[in-house]
């Protein structure tokens, strides 16, 4: 399979602790965003990279959020001292021109 | 500022025809993508307007106003398969990066 694959799938955890997202995207895509969704609404833009340079990120990214994308392939997204309010589906996705494809997601509980 | 409005429910019987609208304002525009989601799934690519007009792709069509700020997706046929979240997304610019409205959750029955 040869779409953006996103892991671990689920992950909980308790309150404060840190948590890491990985974001493989289809190899010859140089564009790769994160988005996050909760339930009932749409996604919501957190950063995207153009090959390794993070060139936009939301203002709504709190400083225990940053994302990386060391050699232009694959991201990883890491959330420090989680809390409650972080639960929600971080999804990844790629592009090389127009059109997102997205990965599957992953799914944050915070206890 | 950016915003984009679709309603938050539908209901349409297997069969029918169904329109769901989405009224945007961004600052920059790139064009308007149409997303179908399903209760736990990713989202997955139905339609893209940057001209103004309709495109047309099987069951599925999407039209777009630009001087309107405003574009509707068209879905023929109904099946129950379609009950789904559909989302409205504006290209906003330079960065290609979508801004996405809530999305119009669609019950099909039977």
């Amino acid at each position: 399979d040869t779409g953006v694959s996103q892991n671990p799938r689920h992950k909980i955890t308790k309150r404060g602790q840190n948590v890491t997202f990985r974001c493989d995207p289809i190899s010859e895509h140089n564009r790769l965003y994160w988005y996050r969704q909760t339930l009932g609404q749409g996604p919501e833009f957190l950063t995207y990279f153009q090959n390794e340079a993070q060139l936009e990120k939301s203002r709504l990214l709190s400083d225990r959020f940053s994302a990386e994308r060391p050699k232009g392939s694959f991201s990883t997204l890491e959330i420090q001292r989680t809390e409650q309010g972080d639960s929600a589906m971080y999804l990844c996705a790629s592009s090389y021109t127009g059109e997102l494809f997205f990965g599957e997601g992953s799914r944050l509980t915070v206890l | 500022g950016q915003n984009i409005d679709q309603p938050t429910e539908m209901t349409a019987t297997e069969g029918a025809i169904v329109q769901i609208n989405c009224t945007y304002q961004t600052s920059g525009f790139n064009g308007l993508f149409w997303y179908q989601q399903h209760a736990g799934e990713a989202p997955t690519f139905l339609s893209y307007n940057v001209l103004d007009g309709l495109e047309e792709k099987g069951r599925f069509s999407s039209f777009l106003s630009r001087s309107k700020g405003y574009s509707y997706l068209l879905l023929k046929e109904l099946q129950m398969k379609d009950s789904a979240s559909y989302l409205c997304a504006a290209n906003g610019g330079a960065t290609n990066k979508l801004i996405f409205g809530t999305g119009t959750l669609l019950a099909v029955q039977p």
